[in-house]
């Protein structure tokens, strides 16, 4: 089982719609990440979460360190926000323990 | 631009070959991190570096890889004697030394083995 899972792995949505993605951890983390990454490669961090709730335009990130579980939500979805969503927590020593990503494809 | 950047941005290699790659961080960044990324599949993390000295390195970071930052700067990645299952996304991400700073990413150099 991999210390960082996400869900669902493939997301299809309407312009419009609200889409949640879920992230579950199992390892003890000083932080967990939220990014980014479009085609091509490029990674873009989006949040970093130690607790609570954080908002960004339409982009909201929750984290409940006590459930070790954070999701990702987006209002008003457009596709441009068409990307691979991916979950990471930061370990003990610093790295990055990354989920396997969540690709979202939002259609007009 | 002030970014992480990383050269070459492709580079397709014939099976036995050796690669290198260079990553050149942010410039007051501390730390310096490679991982590789397969398709359909998150990044794995593979080394990093505080400074010049690599602290940790991954199971998946075989004899064939070596990494270096020999002045704190920037860093290079090399891979001998490849092998198909070393095409990958390499990702190099630099940070300041808090454990929690945000690392920021270069864009990747794509590795296909053939």
């Amino acid at each position: 089982k991999n210390e960082v899972e996400q869900s669902p792995q493939n997301l299809t949505a309407q312009e419009g719609e609200f889409i949640t993605i879920n992230c579950s951890y199992s390892v003890g983390i000083s932080a967990l990440h939220w990014l980014q990454q479009h085609p091509g490669g490029g990674i873009v961090s989006l949040f970093m979460l130690s607790s609570g709730k954080k908002k960004h335009g339409r982009l909201i990130a929750t984290i409940n360190i006590q459930e070790k579980h954070s999701s990702l939500h987006i209002t008003a979805s457009h596709p441009r926000d068409s990307a691979v969503y991916i979950c990471a927590v930061t370990s003990n020593t610093g790295k990055l323990i990354f989920g396997q990503g969540t690709t979202l494809q939002v259609k007009p | 631009d002030t970014g992480v950047s990383q050269d070459p941005r492709h580079k397709i290699t014939k099976r036995g070959q050796n690669v290198t790659f260079r990553c050149d961080p942010i410039s007051e960044h501390n730390r310096l991190y490679w991982y590789r990324q397969t398709l359909g599949q998150g990044p794995e993390f593979l080394t990093y570096f505080q400074n010049e000295a690599q602290l940790e390195k991954s199971r998946l970071l075989s004899d064939r890889f070596s990494a270096e930052r020999p002045k704190g700067s920037f860093s290079t990645l090399e891979i001998q004697r490849t092998e198909q299952g070393d095409s990958a996304m390499y990702l190099c991400a630099s940070s300041l030394s808090d454990l929690l700073g945000t690392q920021y990413f270069g864009p990747g150099t794509r590795l296909l083995v053939l």
